[in-house]
């Protein structure tokens, strides 16, 4: 099956840095998603991208979707406490894979204030 | 509304005990997801219903029964279960096809003692 490389595993950063964060397959993808969790509480979805080169910015995250459809990156401006938590990437194929989301192994994000 | 409500939040059954969890989703999504999550761990996918059919089941044990009784419930029947199978029961629903957003409900947290 397809496997996704997300990196870095943790990070440990001072309140108002900046974050990045990446995701790299093997294969392609047409969808990549990122996700942040909480402990004890379901991912939610942050940012969605569709197209090769794609930009997208939420507020302070922005994420890529990689000209060759196998990686993708989100980086967050200016960290807050809030900010803390795991971040998830997720790519879909569609219809070679159905509706099955890939997910990478995570980053945990804590921020010292 | 991007809302996927899960009950119970919390759950503990014996091993010897019939349980249900339930989701249910009002966004005409008509793929729905049950996902297993270990702690720390991405979450891992256990079936796919999509048009109220199901489409993919990820060699789960038979302990665990899928159910969607319409195109907004989602139910997943425990019976017998293990020790091991305590995780975090996420439901997830999208529409189906291409260029699709994937929303997670908050999870049921169950103890299986």
């Amino acid at each position: 099956g397809q496997q996704l490389n997300q990196s870095p595993q943790s990070m440990f950063i001072q309140e108002g840095e900046d974050v990045s964060m990446n995701c790299t397959s093997s294969s392609i993808f047409n969808t990549w998603l990122w996700y942040k969790q909480d402990p004890g509480e379901g991912p939610v979805l942050l940012i969605a991208l569709y197209k090769a080169g794609e930009l997208t910015s939420n507020g302070r995250l922005t994420a890529q979707f990689g000209i060759t459809r196998k990686d993708s990156f989100l980086n967050i401006s200016a960290s807050i406490p809030s900010d803390v938590g795991i971040y998830f990437c997720a790519g879909q194929l569609y219809p070679s894979s159905g509706s099955r989301l890939t997910f990478g192994e995570g980053t945990q994000l804590t921020v010292n204030p | 509304d991007t809302e996927v409500t899960q009950t119970p939040k919390h759950l503990v059954m014996g091993m010897t005990n019939k349980k249900s969890l339930k989701c249910e989703q009002h966004m005409g999504h008509r793929a729905m997801y049950w996902y297993k999550q270990k702690a720390k761990k991405p979450p891992e996918l256990m079936f796919v219903y999509s048009y109220e059919k199901l489409s993919i089941n990820e060699s789960v044990p038979s302990r665990f029964s899928p159910e969607c009784p319409n195109s907004s419930l989602l139910n997943l029947h425990l019976h017998a279960l293990q020790p091991e199978d305590s995780a975090l029961y996420l439901c997830a629903s999208s529409q189906v096809g291409m260029n699709t957003e994937a929303f997670f409900g908050q999870g049921t947290r169950l103890t299986v003692v």
